[in-house]
């Protein structure tokens, strides 16, 4: 199947900065990329979904000034959480819409001290 | 945003047994999702449904959607170790996000 890379796979932080995750699909063109949060033994959460070429669309409760989205070309989208706090310590996963499928990126784990 | 409803939570089952999990919405999909998560990894896509009352079959999993396309149900036939992990339907109503259920972590003890 197809690829999806995100990097960095691991980060830590400081409380007040920001954090930038890309996400890649290696072996093939995205329009359409999806971005989920993860907690711990639960299930993912869409912040929002990445067009290409276009603004991001939040879901309900998404501060789109905190998790700032950009999908600048075909094959990248980029998720940057900017002053980032210790809530926002989770797994971010994103996926990249192949046809009907989502192939999704291994994910990153983000922990702000 | 939407909500999906999925269950059982866990379901701890003898290799050999059946399995099955189902989710629930209260409004109308256009799409179901179903994929698979073992520990530690990423969710891996298993399948797609879309029409109303649509069965699909892959060697030992059934997949069913729903007449009202508002359920769905995966169904597992004997059961092997390697069917271990989290099972997530990923449900949309518009052909263009999806909204996961909370997911159904399988066991199978050997």
């Amino acid at each position: 199947g197809a690829v999806v890379s995100q990097h960095p796979s691991r980060v830590i932080c400081k409380s007040g900065t920001s954090v930038k995750i890309e996400c890649r699909s290696l072996d093939f063109q995205a329009t359409t990329m999806f971005w989920y949060r993860q907690f711990p033994k639960k299930s993912l959460m869409l912040m929002a979904t990445s067009n290409e070429g276009s603004k991001a669309t939040y879901e309900q409760g998404v501060e789109k000034d905190k998790f700032l989205i950009n999908h600048a070309s075909l094959t990248l989208s980029t998720l940057t959480v900017t002053s980032a706090h210790p809530e926002d310590s989770s797994f971010y996963i994103c996926s990249a819409l192949g046809g009907n499928e989502q192939f999704f990126g291994p994910g990153t784990r983000l922990t702000v001290l | 945003g939407q909500q999906v409803m999925q269950i059982p939570q866990y379901q701890h089952v003898q290799e050999g047994e059946d399995f099955t999990t189902y989710c629930n919405s209260s409004t109308t999909l256009s799409n179901i999702q179903w994929y698979k998560q073992r520990p530690g990894g990423h969710p891996v896509f298993l399948i797609q449904l879309v029409k109303s009352g649509e069965v699909k079959k892959q060697k030992r999993l059934t997949f069913q959607f729903g007449e009202a396309k508002k359920n769905s149900s995966l169904h597992i036939t004997a059961t092997q170790t390697t069917d271990v992990g989290t099972y997530f339907c990923a449900a949309s109503y518009n052909f263009n996000k999806f909204y996961f259920g909370s997911g159904t972590k399988l066991n199978v003890k050997p």
